[in-house]
């Protein structure tokens, strides 16, 4: 079956323009997280997102940072004013049910994004 | 402020011997630990799991070993093969965490034929 797919897989932006990544998670899966990775760092959570409850915006690093999911599917990630250390690969996972440690989350390929 | 540490960013073994990768952690609260591998242009794949209550957990040539009192764990490959050549992330999980993980800062394995 299909998997976690991500859009773009490549953005390239100058310093100051929005920017929108996009994570369709697999059919089902009511957990979506995103994280971001910036050259030799670890994955750095981000936001989680669990049915319809509230989303853990817990690791979103400015209020330039947000996201929606739409419908408890798609799940959009917005960058305002993009500045360059926002450069990164952007990586989108979904789990079947709770979001709790012992859930395995399946990754997207992740959207590589540059900020000249 | 990092808690899972991958302090070896790359690690190189011969086909047929055993790759250790290394991960320590600094929060005792940490109760569930995973390994993720990661090709180039994918995203990470989960590969194994360990419960804090266990400290052996092994799945085929895959072994990951738990030591509470030093927070550490490894993983094991053997033998080691070159398809398992790709970058390895730890990471962990806690109750008092809800829904975050945390993940080392990944190495980097190469298997040479």
């Amino acid at each position: 079956g299909a998997g976690v797919s991500q859009s773009p897989s490549n953005k390239v932006t100058e310093k100051g323009k929005d920017v929108e990544l996009r994570c369709d998670p697999i059919s089902g899966h009511t957990a979506l997280y995103w994280y971001r990775q910036s050259l030799g760092q670890g994955l750095e959570f981000l936001i989680y997102f669990q049915g319809n409850s509230a989303p853990d915006k817990s690791g979103l690093p400015s209020d330039r940072f947000s996201a929606e999911r739409t419908g408890g599917s798609v799940s959009t990630l917005t960058i305002q004013r993009t500045q360059q250390e926002d450069s990164a690969v952007y990586l989108c996972a979904s789990s079947l049910t709770s979001g709790s440690g012992s859930d395995e989350q399946y990754f997207g390929p992740g959207t590589r994004l540059t900020v000249t | 402020d990092q808690q899972v540490k991958q302090n070896s960013p790359s690690l190189s073994v011969q086909e047929g011997r055993i790759s250790i990768l290394n991960c320590d952690y600094t929060n005792s609260m940490f109760d569930y630990f995973l390994w993720y591998k990661k090709y180039p242009a994918e995203g990470p794949t989960f590969l194994i799991s360990i419960s804090s209550i266990k400290d052996k957990n092994e799945d085929g040539r895959f072994t990951v070993f738990l030591n509470k009192s030093a927070k550490h764990l490894s993983l094991h490959i053997v033998p080691s093969q070159p398809g398992d050549s790709a970058v390895y992330f730890c990471a962990a999980s806690a109750p008092h965490t809800g829904n975050q993980f945390y993940f080392g800062t990944g190495t980097s394995l190469t298997v040479i034929p």
